[in-house]
């Protein structure tokens, strides 16, 4: 079975500077990879997702995150955030294949101030 | 719009009352997922479906249950809450290379 660790719970950071949220996966297959941004009292909005292919992924908003198979990270950057990026953010993995099952990490709050 | 609608948005209930969380997709998608979310735990998984008729647990599925009729709907029951069971629920429909959430709901047991 697949598990996820978000490595910052709470990331404090001023407007226009970047910001880099990290993951780490653990699982014995191959894996397919997201990045969900929830806003406060909202649902959650795919922000980007590795199924193959080139390891550096770009989203939405200006995100983007890479792919690292050796260190089985997922580290998901933003070089110059606004404060409307304050949310807190989820990093998943399911194990692709016929398992559809999404495993989350415990979340990274993002504050961004002026 | 297409997507996953999850009513109610808010819910209290009393200690031992029972409810159904409602969720349907027009997707088409086979696989369905609950989940709840709780501060500093990320969403666990509590049941999931990959296809009509076909159920089975996930992570957290203790205190509900679910069935699956049809393609479009997979609602969730709680048969006698619990304080415990006061969290955030997230329906979600998915293929195999992306999911689509509802916009939650939330549920306080007193």
């Amino acid at each position: 079975a697949q598990s996820v660790t978000q490595l910052d719970s709470q990331v404090p950071v001023f407007e226009e500077a970047p910001v880099e949220l990290r993951c780490n996966y653990s699982s014995s297959v191959s894996v397919y990879l997201f990045w969900y941004v929830q806003y406060p009292n909202q649902g959650l909005q795919l922000l980007l997702k590795y199924l193959s292919g080139s390891t550096l992924v770009k989203g939405i908003n200006g995100f983007e995150a890479e792919f690292n198979k050796s260190q089985t990270s997922f580290h998901l950057r933003k070089p110059s955030v606004h404060i409307s990026d304050t949310a807190e953010y989820f990093c998943a993995v399911s194990e692709g294949g016929n398992d559809y099952k999404l495993s989350f990490g415990a979340g990274t709050t993002v504050t961004v101030r002026a | 719009n297409a997507g996953v609608t999850q009513t109610p948005k808010f819910q209290v209930l009393k200690t031992g009352q029972s409810m159904t969380l409602q969720c349907a997709q027009d997707m088409n998608h086979e696989y369905m997922s609950w989940y709840r979310q709780d501060p500093g735990m990320g969403l666990r998984l509590i049941h999931y479906s990959v296809g009509a008729g076909i159920t089975d647990q996930g992570e957290v599925p203790n205190g509900y249950n679910v069935s699956r009729s049809t393609t479009e709907d997979f609602p969730l029951r709680l048969l006698s809450a619990a304080p415990s069971q006061t969290s955030v629920y997230f329906c979600a429909s998915s293929s195999k290379y992306g999911y689509t959430f509802g916009s939650g709901t939330r549920l306080t047991v007193v």
